[in-house]
């Protein structure tokens, strides 16, 4: 199963919004409602962002917020803070029992 | 404390074995399905492998198919994965995560600190 597609970088300045993309196929980001979005800060864990497409866990922000159009997933951070300059992963169900995670994005603050 | 934590990873050679556990606290582990997610250095995440509540079913990347096992102890709130027939390739932190509710492979809302696993000769 291949990895979901985002770009290496994003950037944006405290206070603007900037949307990471994740780019899948009609087998996974397509196909199903499962795409979830991940916050990873450098030697820690990853947090979970978003989950199914949109949803946001107890204590995430509303800043964060996802969505989907076709074969592609997004996340927007709105109101950019400094704190949310690290790296973030997208993962998609692929069916048949598979996950499948994105590359990652490194989030600058500028 | 709502925790979960990985037993000490190590250095292993081409072709040989390793029993990484987590240990739950906090929660009702059996009320959960669990997995095993890895990073290669510099890398990004890799889904490993998953099990779902009282370890009616398992699941495998193909990467790993056929050399992993993934297990669980409810009664020690303990999940498990027994790597063998390791490679180079394999060398990787591995994190234990916690799904959601309800859900078995797709959200994660629990990991622990991770256990670097280092495959060399």
């Amino acid at each position: 199963q291949s990895a979901l597609t985002q770009p290496p970088s994003a950037s944006g300045s405290p206070g603007q919004s900037v949307t990471i993309s994740c780019t899948g196929t009609s087998s996974d980001v397509g196909t199903y409602n499962f795409v979830s979005w991940y916050q990873q800060h450098p030697g820690k864990a990853p947090k979970l962002m978003i989950y199914e497409v949109s949803k946001r866990p107890s204590g995430v922000p509303d800043r964060f917020s996802g969505s989907k159009s076709g074969n592609t997933a997004s996340l927007t951070v709105s109101g950019l803070q400094a704190e949310d300059e690290t790296d973030y992963y997208c993962s998609s169900y692929a069916g048949s029992n598979n996950l499948v995670f994105g590359g990652g994005t490194k989030l600058t603050v500028l | 404390e709502v925790q979960l934590l990985e037993s000490e990873g190590g250095l292993v050679q081409p072709g040989g074995s390793l029993r990484l556990s987590c240990a739950a606290s906090g929660f009702t582990f059996s009320s959960y399905a669990m997995n095993w997610v890895r990073q290669a250095p510099g890398k990004g995440l890799e889904w490993v492998s998953g099990i779902r509540i009282s370890g009616s079913r398992t699941y495998y990347a193909d990467s790993v198919k056929g050399r992993f096992t993934i297990s669980r102890d409810d009664s020690k709130s303990t999940l498990y994965l027994q790597v063998s027939s390791l490679r180079v390739d394999d060398t990787a932190v591995y994190y234990c995560a916690r799904a959601l509710v309800g859900a078995t492979l797709h959200a994660f809302d629990m990991w622990g600190p991770g256990t670097m696993v280092t495959v060399s000769t």
